[in-house]
């Protein structure tokens, strides 16, 4: 049973490209989102937290639908320093970590000049 | 700006021998984890505490134990290492709004 869920890749896309992807979640009483990026051989950082009424931050759009749980990140104009692995991470889950935050195994994306 | 640290980067232990990893947080966080990440498994909880001299066991508490004996300290312990448990280990808090913070990480080889 996945309480959340991403593609791992790898997303290989030319620079200056849009790329977006996606994670789902199983329980539908979440209640906070979030996208963090971790570099090779890094800790994970926040990215950005995504609100219901999706917000963006530069190039970097987040995105919630509650009918289909799932949140979206989007990439515009993409860079080479945008190549890392990007984790979801939801709170709220029943059942899942332990102190209710669960984070997905993460997207890799590979940014190519 | 929020930091984590955390001991060591990097550890070689042998099988048997206690080893101890050490976190510091210096945001006055009352929440602090322990996770460790495995490639294809992503991270997983191993212990977590929202107060000093309190611990709460994770996913995966087995062949680990923790102490927090002041606010900024988390620490953890493997009693007795076993190869299994070579990892990096990543230590956190948790401030406002559910954030992470996470410290460097301790990559731990057990031979």
């Amino acid at each position: 049973r996945k309480e959340v869920e991403q593609d791992p890749g790898p997303f290989n896309v030319p620079e200056g490209a849009t790329v977006a992807f996606n994670c789902t979640y199983s329980n539908s009483a979440s209640q906070s989102f979030f996208w963090y990026r971790q570099d090779c051989r890094k800790e994970p950082k926040l990215l950005m937290s995504v609100y219901s009424s999706g917000n963006e931050d530069g190039r970097f759009t987040a995105q919630l639908n509650r009918a289909s749980q799932y949140i979206s990140l989007l990439i515009r104009d993409s860079k080479l320093s945008d190549s890392a692995t990007y984790l979801c991470v939801v709170n709220g889950q029943a059942g899942g970590g332990a102190d209710g935050l669960t984070f997905g195994k993460g997207t890799h994306l590979i940014i190519q000049p | 700006d929020v930091k984590v640290t955390q001991s060591s980067r990097y550890l070689v232990k042998r099988t048997g021998e206690k080893v101890f990893l050490e976190c510091v947080q210096d945001m006055d966080h009352e929440n602090m984890f322990w996770y460790r990440q495995d490639p294809g498994l992503g991270l997983r909880l191993i212990y977590f505490s929202y107060d000093v001299k309190m611990k709460e066991k994770g996913d995966i508490p087995e062949g680990y134990s923790v102490s927090r004996e002041k606010k900024e300290r988390f620490s953890l312990i493997l009693e007795s290492a076993s190869t299994n448990q070579t990892s990096m280990y990543l230590c956190a808090s948790r401030g406002r709004l559910d954030t992470q913070y996470f410290g460097p990480g301790t990559r731990l080889t057990v031979l």
